[in-house]
């Protein structure tokens, strides 16, 4: 059985940093891309970040490109986002969801989530 | 980027049928894959490839995709339909998932 457990979250001042992880189990971590998707409170689903399999190629959404990165240990089986110059509008629950790949595009697990607040 | 357009809200009253769509240009050469979101759980998809269905995942939902619109239908509308339902798509220039901006069901 697939689980995603991320963790990591908490409350944080404006423009300091969090790291988020995600233990993925149940399937093989490393064959396939994953991805950190948030939803801000009372809104709706925003793509974030994306990593593949090997970890050599990685997006971004331009909301946080240059200030969030993310990664993997496939060692570890395990999924970051280590994300900096946090803002009040990164509030969110963040979740980790896959695996995709060139033909399963869907993100069929995703994890309960873990939440982030940033506020003065 | 590619921007997937979902109503807002639909209502229906149980035992009809729902249709929520996601219009993009030219969305019928993509794969749509649709996701039911209840409050405070994780999202769940119940379409597929546009009309495929995970295991577990009754009958009742379906899905479609053609020209500028994909639709997901679901017949039979039960209480227990009531989510926010997103529709995503695979953008293949920048390699990521885009979604929607879901649409809220509600049954009357």
């Amino acid at each position: 059985q697939v689980h995603l457990v991320e963790s990591g979250g908490g409350v944080v001042q404006p423009g300091t940093s969090l790291r988020l992880s995600c233990a993925a189990a149940g399937f093989t971590f490393s064959s396939y891309g994953m991805h950190w998707v948030r939803q801000a409170p009372g809104k709706g689903l925003e793509w974030v970040a994306t990593i593949s399999s090997d970890g050599n190629k990685k997006y971004y959404a331009d909301s946080v490109r240059g200030r969030f990165t993310i990664s993997r240990d496939n060692s570890k089986n395990t999924l970051y986002l280590q994300m900096n110059s946090l803002r009040a509008e990164d509030t969110a629950l963040y979740y980790c969801a896959g695996p995709t790949t060139v033909i399963t595009t869907y993100l069929k697990y995703w994890g309960q989530g873990t939440l982030v607040t940033v506020s003065s | 980027s590619y921007v997937l357009t979902q109503p807002p809200s639909v209502s229906v009253a149980p035992g009809q049928t729902a249709r929520i769509t996601c219009g993009a240009n030219n969305i019928g050469s993509k794969s749509v894959h649709w996701y039911q979101q209840k409050p405070g759980q994780a999202p769940v998809v119940v379409v597929y490839d546009d009309n495929d269905r995970p295991s577990g995942i009754p009958e009742r939902f379906s899905g479609s995709n053609s020209g500028n619109t994909a639709t997901l239908t679901i017949s039979r509308v039960e209480a227990g339909d009531e989510a926010d339902y997103y529709c995503q798509v695979w953008d293949s220039t920048s390699d990521h998932p885009v979604f929607g901006g879901g649409t809220k069901l509600t049954v009357l």
